[in-house]
């Protein structure tokens, strides 16, 4: 059984550049949630999508964009990248409407804004 | 404004020490998670609770809901451990939350 996928595993793009990372979630999970973490601190929520729509938002400018398709994976685009995007961005997934909300982590992207 | 403050922020011990890392946040939580980052990044999760107290192995995690305090034992600690564990609360609010993380307890078990 899968757990979740994420890739690439690193990334290294010009300030100024626009990033896709991509996202599988765990088999059986209907919900995917990104983070991002710097170095050092814990992660911040970005989004949340659940039935293809973005439900809950973090403070998060609008560069940062995602997608998920209708098999559940979902993709994190984020534009006009700055130095300070540079972190780790985590993939969650989870399954709605369950009595135990679990979440499953991909080992996340290493992006490097140079 | 949700917070999920931890200590300490690094801990050194030798190997077979019993180990505390403490969690306090600041409002009514549907669920507190503990998890494990190990240096590749990817994290497991190792606790989710919402009262009382659950056990897995050499691990122990607490909740107090009355003080919003949470702790994480490690018995008989290993260097395997050594990890950076990161407690996170959710506020359901009758759907699916998101995650709000404290930056992470660093833990070096010496041998």
């Amino acid at each position: 059984d899968a757990g979740v996928t994420q890739s690439p595993t690193h990334l290294i793009k010009t300030r100024g550049q626009q990033v896709t990372l991509r996202c599988s979630p765990k088999s059986g999970h209907d919900t995917v949630s990104w983070y991002q973490q710097a170095l050092g601190q814990g992660p911040q929520f970005i989004f949340q999508y659940y039935e293809e729509e973005e439900r809950q938002r973090g403070n998060f400018p609008d560069r940062f964009s995602g997608h998920q398709f209708p098999n559940y994976s979902s993709e994190l685009n984020v534009n006009a990248l700055l130095l300070g995007d540079s972190a780790l961005y985590l993939c969650a997934s989870s399954a709605q409407g369950r009595a135990y909300y679990g979440y499953t982590f991909g080992s996340g992207t290493r992006l490097t804004v140079v | 404004k949700n917070e999920v403050e931890q200590s300490p922020q690094n801990l050194t011990a030798q190997e077979g020490e019993f180990i505390t890392i403490n969690c306090s946040y600041s409002v009514g939580i549907s669920a507190l998670h503990w998890l494990q980052q190990h240096p590749g990044g990817g994290i497991v999760s190792l606790f989710m609770l919402s009262s009382g107290k659950k056990k897995h192995g050499r691990l122990i995690a607490t909740i107090n809901i009355q003080e919003k305090h949470s702790s994480l034992h490690i018995t008989a600690s290993h260097p395997r451990d050594s990890a950076v564990y990161i407690c996170a609360e959710t506020n359901y609010g009758g759907s699916q939350g998101n995650l709000i993380f404290g930056k992470g307890t660093k833990l070096s078990v010496k041998p």
